[in-house]
């Protein structure tokens, strides 16, 4: 079965680093997003992307915050100078259309030294 | 915005019934149900759309109340996979939103033997 996939799946840095968080969305799927949830916390929506472009962002999901699909298969997030408060599970997720169900990744856990 | 969910967290034996409750003060488009255990992400359980209706798979069910704004997930003779943390997110009919989940706190579940 089609699942979506993330790498790395840890990531420690240290805080004003750049880190990019990668992941493959399921290969027929047109809408991509972002989501976030610090340890102990709820999931958190970040960011939202269709045809190529962001449809929606969270307050969240500021100015060092950058989502590429450089390719017709990655999906990537990019945070350019990493806080302490970056620290949380980060899980991409993808649908195939407006109607359908989200399919979340295993999700990358980044820790900001 | 985010849905109120209830109970905060509930203890079962094995074998019993659970509702968990998710409630929206705004007009909803969809209900989403997730059961995310430790350490993993959240799996997909169902999606209810706008007009009122009512899924289930297993011993797994949903209800969706569109005048109400809320849904209800029914877990009957639990079994102890049913553990974890569950988690509704709603989506809302704003014009151009492409589908952006917004989770509740999550309601946590333990069934013991």
């Amino acid at each position: 079965e089609p699942e979506v996939t993330q790498t790395p799946s840890h990531q420690v840095t240290q805080m004003g680093q750049e880190v990019i968080l990668r992941c493959v969305p399921i290969s027929n799927h047109l809408y991509f997003y972002w989501y976030r949830q610090i340890l102990g916390q709820k999931v958190e929506f970040l960011v939202s992307f269709y045809n190529n472009e962001i449809s929606e962002k969270s307050e969240i999901f500021d100015d060092q915050f950058s989502v590429e699909r450089p390719d017709g298969s990655n999906f990537t997030l990019k945070i350019r100078s990493t806080k302490l408060e970056d620290s949380a599970m980060y899980f991409c997720a993808s649908r195939r259309g407006q109607y359908n169900e989200q399919f979340f990744g295993p999700g990358t856990r980044l820790t900001v030294l | 915005q985010q849905p109120v969910q209830s109970p905060q967290a509930v203890i079962l034996r094995e074998g019993e019934d659970a509702v968990i409750n998710c409630s929206s003060s705004k007009a909803l488009y969809s209900v989403h149900w997730y059961r995310q255990k430790h350490g993993e992400a959240p799996v997909f359980l169902m999606i209810l759309l706008k007009g009122g209706e009512q899924k289930g798979h297993d011993k797994i069910s949903a209800s969706f109340n569109e005048k109400k704004q809320q849904s209800s997930l029914y877990l009957t003779a639990s079994q102890l996979s049913y553990s974890g943390t569950y988690f509704c997110g709603t989506e809302y009919p704003i014009g151009g939103s492409q589908g952006n989940l917004i989770f509740g706190k999550g309601t946590k579940l333990s069934v013991k033997p």
